[in-house]
């Protein structure tokens, strides 16, 4: 079954140290992978996604991700945090099921940045 | 949020009632989603359109009706058959859905519905 898994549902990191969300991935055929971030009562904003190429994606606010097709994993990274990027962060793929597309989330990792 | 809204932001809602989400967007996308998302659960897909007039029942339809007369609106109602319907509704929307397509999922800012 396709699945999205995020085995950690919060992080603590220190403002400046690198940080790395953590995401696996079930899916049959090439993934489509997407990772999002959702600040209090907002909807989910788009970060960057994985179609083909590169396996080192680079998103938005100096967050990338990289590709490990073998590990079936896209886990996102930053190399220094800030306190404003403490939020939930949502990793997806997108999958043919049936006829037609869907996208299946993870449960979110709540990121905090301690300064 | 991008060109994407939901209204409104906070509804409150009385047993047996029915109530519905509004979401328009100014993307001129084809496909638009209803997602529900409870705390430690992620975001589940209620309903989701391709195209007007036509839409396809998600993971967790049942307690949900949607119609999609016009491209760019998509409403949502959570009858009275919902049992739990206190949740934060995502409405989404993407270019197409077509075999081609590798698009992103563009959200609204979310209406928080709670049962009184």
């Amino acid at each position: 079954a396709q699945s999205v898994a995020q085995p950690e549902d919060q992080v603590n990191v220190a403002e400046g140290n690198p940080l790395t969300v953590k995401c696996t991935y079930s899916v049959s055929g090439n993934p489509y992978l997407f990772w999002y971030v959702q600040y209090p009562n907002r909807g989910l904003q788009f970060l960057l996604k994985y179609i083909t190429g590169d396996n080192l994606v680079k998103g938005s606010y100096g967050f990338e991700a990289e590709f490990n097709k073998s590990q079936t994993s896209f886990h996102l990274k930053k190399p220094s945090a800030l306190v404003s990027d403490s939020a939930l962060y949502f990793c997806a793929v997108r999958d043919r099921i049936g006829g037609t597309y869907k996208y299946i989330f993870g449960t979110g990792t709540r990121l905090k940045v301690l300064a | 949020d991008g060109g994407i809204t939901q209204s409104p932001k906070y509804l409150f809602r009385k047993e047996g009632q029915n109530v519905t989400l509004s979401c328009e967007q100014n993307l001129n996308h084809d496909a638009m989603y209803w997602y529900r998302q409870d705390p430690g659960q992620g975001l589940r897909l209620i309903y989701y359109s391709q195209i007007v007039n036509d839409f396809q029942k998600g993971d967790i339809a049942e307690g949900y009706s949607v119609s999609r007369e016009k491209k760019e609106s998509f409403p949502l109602t959570v009858t009275s058959a919902q049992k739990n319907p206190t949740a934060f509704y995502l409405c989404a929307s993407s270019i197409g859905v077509g075999a081609a397509s590798t698009d992103t999922q563009y959200f609204g800012p979310g209406t928080r519905l709670t049962v009184l």
